[in-house]
């Protein structure tokens, strides 16, 4: 069965870049999303189809996706994108994870 | 704006079957626009993917719980349920039911509940 892998943990400073890395065998090859989930909240989509935002998802999120590893970028990251972060691929018609990466911003 | 929302009990015990229902509201399940499908997190873990299905009655669950899992459909209710049979205290987890868009390839889950908490205890 197809896996993905993130880090369990990332810091960034206020007003940095973070970046969150998601890796899968030829994950460039398919399509990632990455949904953000704050404490006692539903997950809420930030990325779909590698690089796209849904309405109403500020442009300091973007996404990438190439070779192995899938890519989340918050720009000018605020105290409230503190949360986890999961990536996610569609593969033969099942839908797979990433562990997740608790993001904190200090 | 589309409203999903999970309903069922909160306890079930050991070997039992726990059973979720998701009622859409503002928008129909039978639309052939979307997927509609559960995923659950246990406390403090991550998010695992239980099963999916299409009006078409496609249905595509998740391997490793293939041989307990089944995803119904009730389209005069505008619901779809979910069905785990013999449950164990691993089973514990928020379930949350989902919408994923179907005509655009590489989307994600873009509405989700507000989850319910099923606990597998005697």
């Amino acid at each position: 069965s197809y896996e993905l892998t993130q880090p369990p943990s990332v810091s960034v400073s206020p007003g940095q870049t973070a970046s969150i890395t998601c890796s899968g065998d030829k994950l460039g090859e398919k399509y990632a999303v990455w949904y953000q989930q704050k404490p006692g909240q539903s997950p809420v989509l930030v990325i779909y189809q590698d690089i796209k935002r849904p309405s109403g998802i500020p442009e300091r999120f973007s996404g990438s996706n190439s070779g192995n590893t899938a890519t989340l970028t918050i720009s000018g990251t605020q105290t409230m994108d503190e949360a986890d972060y999961y990536c996610q691929v569609w593969d033969s018609n099942t839908v797979v994870f990433g562990g997740g990466t608790k993001l904190t911003v200090l | 704006q589309v409203q999903l929302q999970e309903s069922g009990p909160g306890l079930v015990k050991p070997s039992e079957t726990l059973s979720l229902t998701c009622t859409v509201s503002g928008g129909s399940i039978s639309s052939s626009n979307y997927y509609w499908g559960w995923i659950r997190q246990p406390p403090g873990q991550g998010l695992e993917w239980i099963g999916i299905f299409y009006y078409t009655g496609s249905t595509y669950y998740n391997p490793s719980l293939k041989s307990r899992v089944t995803i119904s459909v009730d389209t005069s209710k505008n619901q779809f349920s979910l069905k785990l049979s013999s449950v164990t205290a691993a089973d514990t987890a928020v379930y949350y039911c989902a919408r994923r868009p179907q005509t655009v390839a590489g989307s994600g889950l873009d509405y989700w509940g507000q989850g319910t908490l099923v606990t597998v205890s005697s």
